[in-house]
């Protein structure tokens, strides 16, 4: 399975846009990276998924890289409501190996 | 529309005791999966089904761990014997057919078992 490389954890600023980074250098052709967040108590919720071109949708941007060794999922408008861990995954048969993700904290 | 649901929310069990945790996927998802989280870990494959057919079962920690979901749609994860490690939250998540890489997994809220 494709591993992925995430900080273990970030701040953003309140209003700014938040660009989360993630290293995938082991994927494969036909493997695409999936984000994912995880609020306390809650199951992890889907944001975004591509393969190798750009995807943009309601909650965020997804830049792959066009050697696709790594991505940048991209918050436009951080609020303090985003403050959650960021999962960026690379789906398999599986489904989806997880790893420690992004503890990301949004300040005021 | 409905999400993927699941039951009890919370369940405390007496080391030894058996657990049933059931999981409602998103109707017309075919593909099912068992996750469980341990407290500070991301969440770690379990088993998957693909319809009623278990196709990989390899996640399960141990023979106590039973999964099924004989038409197709619930499931239930059967945990025999509980003992404190199995202490953790399960995750359902249900997508469309596995094959189809393309297809998000949409999770549940999970089952946080404490077993005391």
């Amino acid at each position: 399975d494709a591993k992925t490389t995430q900080p273990p954890s970030m701040d953003c600023a309140e209003g700014r846009a938040a660009n989360l980074p993630c290293n995938h250098s082991t994927i494969s052709g036909n493997e695409y990276v999936y984000w994912y967040r995880q609020i306390h108590s809650q199951g992890p919720q889907y944001i975004i998924h591509g393969l190798k071109n750009n995807e943009t949708n309601e909650m965020a941007s997804l830049i792959i890289t066009e050697d696709r060794k790594s991505s940048t999922l991209i918050l436009p408008h951080a609020t303090l409501r985003d403050t959650a861990v960021y999962y960026c995954i690379v789906r398999v048969v599986r489904g989806l190996a997880f790893g420690k993700g992004n503890q990301v904290v949004v300040i005021p | 529309g409905a999400g993927v649901s699941q039951s009890p929310r919370y369940k405390v069990a007496k080391r030894g005791q058996d657990v049933a945790l059931r999981c409602d996927p998103i109707s017309g998802h075919v593909s099912l999966f068992w996750y469980q989280q341990a407290l500070g870990q991301g969440p770690e494959f379990l088993t998957y089904f693909q319809n009623e057919a278990q196709l990989d079962k390899s996640g399960l920690p141990s023979d106590r761990f039973f999964a099924e979901r004989p038409e197709g749609s619930v499931s239930t994860l059967k945990i025999q014997r509980t003992q404190q490690e199995d202490s953790a939250v399960y995750l359902c998540a249900s997508s469309l057919p596995v094959a189809a890489y393309n297809s998000p997994l949409h999770f549940g809220n999970g089952t946080r078992l404490t077993v005391t």
